[in-house]
């Protein structure tokens, strides 16, 4: 079956740069889609179709594509930035089966 | 406000039924696909399964891991999403959240741009 693969977590201070990775074999041929879910809480899509960023959310959330490889960065990230990151796409084999991924856990230093 | 207000949540025993509703507001409901997601206690987010609107036939798709136990439906005339789950097992035990389709512009996406807050199952003797 399609999996989405992501970094089991990731670190960064206050102000820097956090970098989130979803690697899958069919993400040539999909959108990406991006979700933060804080504790306790449903999840925000923050990014769609790779790179666009839904009304209401900060411009320091943006999206990026290179093959099999997507990208989540956050510039100048913030505390409550601090939360669990999901990458989703659909399997590519015909059907619209949905995929997500492994999830990242963002911690601010 | 657009919303989605999810009920039906509880403790069931293994081998049992359960069927989860899922009401909408403020929005065209039947203009969208409609899912529902579950996380497992301390896990990632599984997709369910979708249902297509009405220009789509009301179509649905499940994940292999429900397909034959779960069926979702929707009535459009009361704005509300379905999740009749039988055969109940330990593995189903979640947090399930209905989620709407995204839509951008005539593109229907795979994707979900509001969420409900969830409704918890377990399943346990």
């Amino acid at each position: 079956s399609y999996e989405l693969t992501q970094p089991p977590s990731v670190s960064v201070s206050p102000g820097q740069t956090a970098r989130i990775t979803c690697s899958g074999d069919a993400l040539p041929k999909q959108y990406a889609y991006w979700y933060q879910q804080k504790p306790g809480q449903a999840p925000v899509l923050v990014i769609y179709k790779d790179s666009e960023r839904p009304s209401g959310i900060p411009e320091r959330f943006s999206g990026s594509s290179s093959g099999t490889t997507v990208t989540l960065t956050i510039s100048g990230v913030q505390a409550e930035d601090e939360a669990d990151y999901y990458c989703q796409s659909a399997d590519s084999s015909g059907t619209p089966f949905i995929v997500f991924g492994t999830g990242t856990k963002v911690t601010v230093l | 406000e657009v919303q989605l207000v999810e009920s039906g949540g509880g403790l069931v025993q293994p081998g049992g039924s359960l069927r989860l509703s899922c009401a909408a507001s403020g929005f065209t409901f039947s203009d969208h696909y409609m899912d529902w997601v579950r996380q497992a206690p301390g896990k990632g987010l599984e997709w369910v399964g979708r249902t297509r609107n009405k220009a789509n036939s009301y179509t649905t798709e499940y994940a292999a891991s429900v397909k034959g136990r779960f069926t979702i439906s929707r009535d459009d005339s009361k704005n509300s999403l379905y999740l009749q789950m039988n055969s109940l097992k330990t593995e189903d035990t979640a947090v399930y959240y209905c989620a709407r389709g995204l839509n951008s512009g005539p593109d229907l996406l795979p994707a979900f741009d509001i969420w409900g807050q969830g409704t918890m199952v377990t399943v346990s003797s």
